[in-house]
């Protein structure tokens, strides 16, 4: 069973408008954490977002809004204001505890965000 | 900002070559992952290394790879014996607390 979900394969997106990228997970732990990751074309994962499962606020960073609902264990990026180089693969990321007690971030498919002039 | 680094960014090798991709962390990160993204695919984990051991291994991490920290800086990646199937983009990622984890920018392998 997928255990990070990103139903969307693409989106596309209007310059200056707000985009939402969908993410559920699955996980019986307690404490475990989200990412956002963007990969533009030329490979590099770039860090985008982070929410612990504790965290009682969403997280924010900058133009990148988290919108965590724990309950519905959904996990989904904003990203307001879209600009041409948001364009990008877009993977949702959970921090999964291993059983030799190190961590390790499960992806998701990802989603491409594609943002038109 | 640091950054972790990775060379090359590139390799081509041919089947049953040897291949040995190099990363340099973060100065002050202490836990440090490979992953493999075949292309047009996700990010999958390879092996987790913390204290100079491994900590955790996927099944994907066979006897052909291994992984070391030969001189207290860089964190290397090893395939013993290249197959077709290997080919991928392979990034270091590394982590100060276990938490965060930051990427490089990846080395493209094509084996051939």
């Amino acid at each position: 069973a997928q255990k990070i979900t990103q139903t969307q394969p693409g989106m596309f997106v209007q310059e200056k408008e707000a985009v939402t990228l969908d993410c559920t997970y699955d996980t019986s732990d307690q404490s475990y954490g989200l990412f956002w990751y963007k990969q533009p074309s030329s490979g590099e994962m770039i860090f985008l977002i982070y929410q612990g499962s504790y965290d009682e606020q969403n997280a924010t960073e900058g133009r990148y809004s988290l919108n965590f609902q724990k309950a519905r264990k959904s996990a989904n990026l904003v990203i307001s204001a879209s600009q041409l180089g948001d364009s990008a693969m877009y993977f949702c990321a959970m921090r999964e505890r291993t059983q030799g007690g190190s961590e390790k971030l499960v992806f998701g498919k990802g989603t491409k965000l594609t943002v038109n002039p | 900002e640091p950054e972790v680094t990775q060379t090359p960014s590139h390799q081509v090798t041919q089947m049953g070559q040897e291949v040995i991709l190099r990363c340099v962390p973060i100065s002050n990160h202490l836990y440090f992952y490979w992953y493999r993204q075949i292309l047009g695919q996700k990010v999958e984990f390879l092996v987790s290394f913390y204290n100079n051991e491994i900590s955790e291994k996927s099944e994907i991490f066979d006897d052909q790879f291994s992984v070391e920290r030969p001189d207290g800086s860089n964190f290397t990646l090893k395939i013993r014996s290249t197959k077709l199937e290997d080919s991928a983009m392979y990034f270091c990622a590394t982590s100060e607390r276990g938490h965060e984890q930051y990427f490089g920018p990846g080395t493209r392998l094509t084996v051939t």
